[in-house]
Order: C-alpha cells, then structure tokens, then sequence
C-alpha cells in the first residue's frame, strides 16, 4: 500500500492476556517507530528500528514491552500480560534517510483497550 | 535536541490566515524546524520543515526568524479541517534522531 498499515485497528483484551500489534511500513523506508498515546496525552516514543536492529529502545516502558522487525519491513510490537494502563492509540511510523530522517510518515494507530 | 515552547490553544475564523508560533531560542546551528500536525483519532501528519529560509508547500509556509530561535507556521486559508494540534520540532536533519512530541498547539477553526 502507499501508506503505513497498522493492524488491529481496535483490540479490546482482559488484564493479563497477551497481544500483538502489527505496523507495515512504507516500502522503502528503513527506519520504523513505535509511539504510544494515551486519551488526551501526547505522544510517546516506546523503540526505534533502523533496518532490523533496534539501536534505540529506550522508551518500552517496561520489560513486558518487546518489539522486533524482519528486515526492512513489517514489524510486531508485543505486550505481555496487559495492564490497564497499557491502554492506549499505539502509532507506528516510517522514515526513508533519503528525506532526512525527519520526515515520519505515521499509520492510523492500534487502540487497545485493556479490561 | 532543543526544546520547543508553543501555546496551548489558538482560534481562527474560517477563511482567516492562522498564524502559529513557536520559540526554540536554544536550536543548534545544525538542527531544523519541523512541523506536523494531528487531527483528532488520527496519526500525526508531516506538514513542513525547514532550516533558516522561508519555505512554502501545498500544505503551509514556514517563517523563520534570522537569529532562528523562533518559527511560525501560516496556514494562509483555514478551513474546518485544519483544526488540529500542531507540533513545533526541532531536529538534526540526518542520521538517527527520533521526534519528541511536546503539548503542542490546539488550533480551532470556527465557521
């Protein structure tokens, strides 16, 4: 597609259960981010990928925040056992060094809704 | 990379020019003004950016002061469509530098 896909559009789960967002980014693009926004706050960076290695995850929040990226495309941010107040607009976003790196094309975001 | 200090919330007419300030009066000689953009339940949107000149797309202009500490964004027509909040970001412009997303400014568009 043209733009960044990101997969489940919505995802309402009970506290403790496990999760998978999925971000396909523009083909081309060699950097992906990860951000988190919760109601009425902004954003907050979780990861970044450039390529498949991660060189900066110093936004995951905690230890039950994993990310990981197969080559240069598709990408799977994962949860485990949710909290409540990992509920949140999860926004996946690509770059193309060729723009300069500042340039993020964002998807529309998972929502994730933790009971 | 700088900090950015933008108001909380502006209004405009429909139809009026929008004129969006922001101030970086700490910007690094080699670091850029970046400029988006969210509509609400929607992901941010890249609107424009630029270094020391004036720049102008399909989109906005940007103004930039000569001593560079402080940028405005002109959205010359408004339309209901472009109330959003709006996110000043100062960056280097290569290499690996994520974008950290302040409070930005609400604008709102009335009839």
């Amino acid at each position: 597609g043209a733009g960044v896909s990101q997969s489940p559009s919505n995802k309402v789960t009970e506290k403790g259960k496990d999760v998978e967002l999925r971000c396909d980014p523009i083909s081309g693009h060699t950097a992906l981010y990860w951000y988190r926004q919760r109601l009425g706050q902004g954003l907050e960076f979780l990861i970044y990928f450039q390529g498949n290695s991660a060189p900066d995850k110093s936004g995951l929040p905690s230890d039950r925040f994993s990310a990981e990226r197969t080559g240069e495309s598709v990408s799977t941010l994962t949860i485990q056992r949710t909290q409540q107040e990992d509920s949140a607009v999860y926004l996946c976003a690509s770059s193309s060094p060729q723009l300069g790196g500042g340039e993020l094309f964002f998807g529309e975001g998972s929502r994730l809704t933790v009971l | 990379d700088a900090k950015t200090t933008q108001p909380p919330s502006m209004d405009c007419a429909e139809g009026r020019a929008a004129n969006l300030p922001c101030n970086h009066s700490t910007i690094s000689g080699n670091e850029y003004v970046y400029w988006y953009r969210q509509i609400h339940s929607q992901g941010p949107q890249y609107i424009i950016h630029g270094l020391k000149n004036n720049e102008t797309n399909e989109m906005a202009s940007l103004i930039i002061t000569e001593d560079r500490k402080s940028s405005t964004l002109i959205l010359p027509h408004a339309t209901l469509r472009d109330t959003a909040v709006y996110y000043c970001i100062v960056r280097v412009y290569s290499g690996y530098s994520t974008l950290t997303f302040g409070k930005g400014t609400m604008l709102l568009v009335s009839p």
